[in-house]
């Protein structure tokens, strides 16, 4: 089956550091790969994805990278703000339009300032 | 493009009380939508999925009787919780798809706060 692992939280980081969230996948087949951002008491809100092999999602100074040689979707930022605190989703889907999104648990991230 | 609204955004009931919640693709025609169920501080557990005109199909372990789920356009799904009790109070988010737009992402719902009281 299907299945991500992301790194559990807490993460606790202070304003401008760097950031790295751990995701690594299992699929029969070949995956989509998304990063999910969900702030306190809202819905989900897509972060970036990726399609195939080698393709590098990025958005609002986050970015990850599709590696298929080590089933990793690993999730960066450069310079981490209070603002971007928040629970962050790695999740993935098959093709086909009735394939359902698998999710990691979810990672938390505070940010102080 | 690509907004899901889900209505209400919070309910409170008293137990043993139907609710029911609507998910709407406001720009984008949705073959298929999703329904998901949140616990605190957990991630997202797939109760069901539906496409319009037909039946949902469920997932492992979620009662069909006790969830229904309606699809009856190709813009809004529903999600009635029946005879609701306490342990049913959760965070319910709803996706929607469609094929034609974006071939892998389902867009989703800003989620509905369900307390049972």
């Amino acid at each position: 089956g299907n299945s991500v692992t992301q790194m559990e939280g807490p993460v606790t980081l202070s304003e401008e550091a760097f950031l790295t969230i751990n995701c690594t996948y299992t699929a029969t087949g070949y995956p989509s790969l998304f990063w999910y951002v969900q702030y306190p008491g809202e819905g989900l809100q897509l972060l970036l994805k990726a399609t195939k092999a080698d393709d590098k999602g990025s958005n609002k100074g986050f970015e990850a990278t599709y590696r298929k040689e080590t089933t990793s979707f690993h999730l960066e930022k450069g310079s981490v703000q209070v603002s971007d605190s928040a629970v962050y989703f790695c999740a993935l889907t098959l093709s086909g339009g009735y394939q359902k999104v698998t999710f990691g648990t979810g990672t938390k991230l505070q940010v102080i300032p | 493009g690509a907004v899901v609204s889900q209505h209400p955004s919070r309910v409170i009931c008293k137990s043993g009380t139907s609710v029911k919640i609507e998910c709407r693709s406001l720009d984008f025609q949705a073959t298929t939508m999703f329904w998901y169920r949140q616990f605190p501080k957990q991630s997202l557990m797939l109760m069901a999925t539906s496409n319009e005109g037909s039946k949902a199909t469920y997932e492992q372990g979620v009662e069909k009787d006790k969830f229904l789920i309606n699809h009856a356009s190709l813009t809004l799904s529903t999600l009635t919780v029946t005879s609701a009790h306490p342990e049913d109070s959760s965070f319910y988010i709803c996706s929607a798809k469609n094929a034609y737009i974006s071939y892998n992402e389902q867009f989703f719902g800003p989620g509905t706060r369900l307390t049972v009281l």
